[in-house]
């Protein structure tokens, strides 16, 4: 069974940094996709970014230049570097994965980007 | 960037009912579309992969139909535990863009 579980939200200022990070269980970061996937209070579902198994990744245009995605075989996580972070930034972030597409989700880690 | 436009953005429908949401695609992205649906305060969870593949463990009175830019999730028998809002994905090239969603109630 796959489980992922992320971590690393909390409060943080407009402008500032924040990692968050996604361990899996039940399949490899290195040969899966591995994707970010975030809510707005509120809101829709908006897709962040991915890491292909081959290294490659993608990026919404909202976040290009700001967040990069990385992942550690010793791990087997999967990171999200966030930078410059600004008020609609502010949001719960899911990982995702899954033998076939999006079909394994973690719980979800809440950031939020305040003064 | 490829936008994927569901309607309604809201339905009512009784236990029993029929009920159709549907999806459509700024251009074609051939079968490469799926559906998720997300209970309140839950992760969304995977119903249809490929447009019309039926994820393990859903219930056989949800089905996916469509090709190219038009697509459709149908409810066979609306159940009460099937209130919740229900998304579109595209994944047949980056940015893989969500549709609004469609917040089903019950009437």
């Amino acid at each position: 069974e796959v489980q992922l579980v992320e971590s690393g939200g909390g409060l943080i200022q407009p402008g500032g940094s924040l990692r968050l990070s996604c361990a899996a269980s039940g399949l490899s970061v290195m040969t899966n996709y591995m994707t970010w996937v975030r809510q707005a209070p509120g809101k829709g579902l908006e897709w962040v970014s991915v890491i292909y198994a081959g290294g490659s990744t993608n990026y919404a245009d909202s976040v290009t230049g700001r967040f990069t995605i990385s992942r550690d075989y010793s791990k087997n996580t999967v990171d999200l570097q966030m930078k410059s972070l600004r008020d609609e930034d502010t949001a719960m972030y899911y990982c995702a994965s899954g033998k076939t597409w999006l079909s394994s989700w973690g719980q979800g880690t809440l950031v939020t980007v305040s003064s | 960037d490829i936008q994927m436009t569901q309607s309604p953005s809201s339905l009512s429908a009784s236990v029993g009912d029929r009920v159709t949401i549907t999806c459509r695609a700024s251009q074609n992205i051939g079968r490469y579309l799926n559906w998720f649906q997300q209970k309140p305060g839950k992760a969304p969870k995977l119903l249809i992969y490929t447009t019309s593949s039926l994820q393990i463990g859903v219930p056989s009175r949800f089905s996916g139909s469509g090709s190219e830019t038009d697509f459709t999730l149908t409810i066979s028998s609306l159940q009460r535990e099937d209130i919740a809002t229900y998304y579109c994905q595209q994944n047949n090239s980056t940015p893989y863009i969500f549709g609004q969603g469609t917040k089903l109630e019950i009437k």
